[in-house]
C-alpha cells in the first residue's frame, strides 16, 4: 500500500480563492482525520470522518471550511474564500477505526496563502 | 476536556545520552497514549504506544512509561543518536478517535 496520498503537497494562492485538499486513506481504513498544524497552535484535528460519515467537525475554524468524504477512497478539505492565516501544513490521517490504533499520516499539503 | 502539556518544548543532549519527554493528562478515562515523532518536513509517525493495562513498554533504545495515579507518561530515548533529533508529540485518547495532542518537544542531539 502506498500510504495515505494528499494532493497538492503544496499549494500557493492568492488571499480569497478557493482552495481544495484532496486525500486518499488507505485503504480498509474506516477512520479518516484532518489535521492543521502551525506553529502557533501545533497539531488541531479539524473533523474526523467514520465510515465516511462526518463525526466530529468541532475543530473546523469556521464556515469558510468545508470537508467531504464521499466514498471510503477520498476526502476533500475545501476553503471559501481562502485567507492569509489559513496558511498552514494540512495532513490527513486514517485509521483501521478500532480503538487503540495508529493514524497514519499523509505527507501533507503546505498551504501558502498571500 | 482533555488537556494534555508536554514538557519540556525543547531539550538539548549530547549524542549517547539519554533524553526523557514528560507528558501529563487531565482525563483520568483516557487510556491509549501514543508516541510520535516528526522529522523536519515529514509526517508524524507513531514510535511506540501504550495503553491504561500496561505500566511500561520498550522498543530498544525507547521505551514509555506510565502512571495513572498522577496522570503522566513519559518517552525515554537511550543512547541517542542524531537521527533522534525530531519534534515528538505525545497524545492521550479515551476513545476511538479523539486524540488530544501535547504541544510537541524539539529534541536536539549534539555532536
Amino acid at each position: 500500500d502506498a500510504g495515505v496520498i494528499q494532493s497538492p503537497r503544496h499549494e500557493v494562492t492568492e488571499m480569497g480563492q478557493e482552495v481544495t485538499l484532496r486525500c486518499k486513506p488507505i485503504s480498509g481504513h474506516n477512520s479518516l482525520f484532518w489535521y492543521r498544524q502551525t506553529m502557533m497552535r501545533g497539531l488541531e484535528l479539524l473533523i474526523y470522518f467514520n465510515n465516511n460519515v462526518p463525526i466530529d467537525d468541532s475543530g473546523m475554524p469556521e464556515d469558510r471550511f468545508s470537508a467531504k468524504m464521499p466514498n471510503a477512497s477520498f476526502s476533500t478539505l475545501k476553503i471559501q474564500p481562502s485567507e492569509p492565516r489559513d496558511s498552514a501544513v494540512y495532513f490527513c490521517a486514517s485509521s483501521p477505526g478500532t480503538v487503540d490504533t495508529e493514524a497514519f499520516f499523509g505527507q501533507g499539503t503546505r498551504l501558502t496563502v498571500v | 476536556g482533555e488537556n494534555v502539556e508536554q514538557h519540556p518544548s525543547t531539550l538539548s543532549v549530547q549524542e549517547g545520552d539519554s533524553a526523557v519527554i514528560k507528558c501529563t493528562y487531565s482525563d483520568s478515562a483516557s487510556n491509549y497514549f501514543p508516541w510520535y515523532k516528526q522529522e523536519l518536513g515529514k509526517r508524524p509517525q507513531l514510535i511506540i504506544d501504550i495503553r491504561s493495562n500496561v505500566g511500561e513498554k520498550k522498543d530498544q533504545r525507547i521505551a514509555v512509561t506510565l502512571n495513572k495515579t498522577a496522570k503522566h507518561f513519559s518517552l525515554h530515548i537511550t543512547e541517542t543518536q542524531p537521527e533522534d533529533s525530531a519534534v515528538y508529540f505525545c497524545a492521550a485518547s479515551k476513545s476511538n478517535y479523539q486524540l488530544i495532542w501535547g504541544a510537541g518537544t524539539k529534541l536536539i542531539i549534539k555532536p
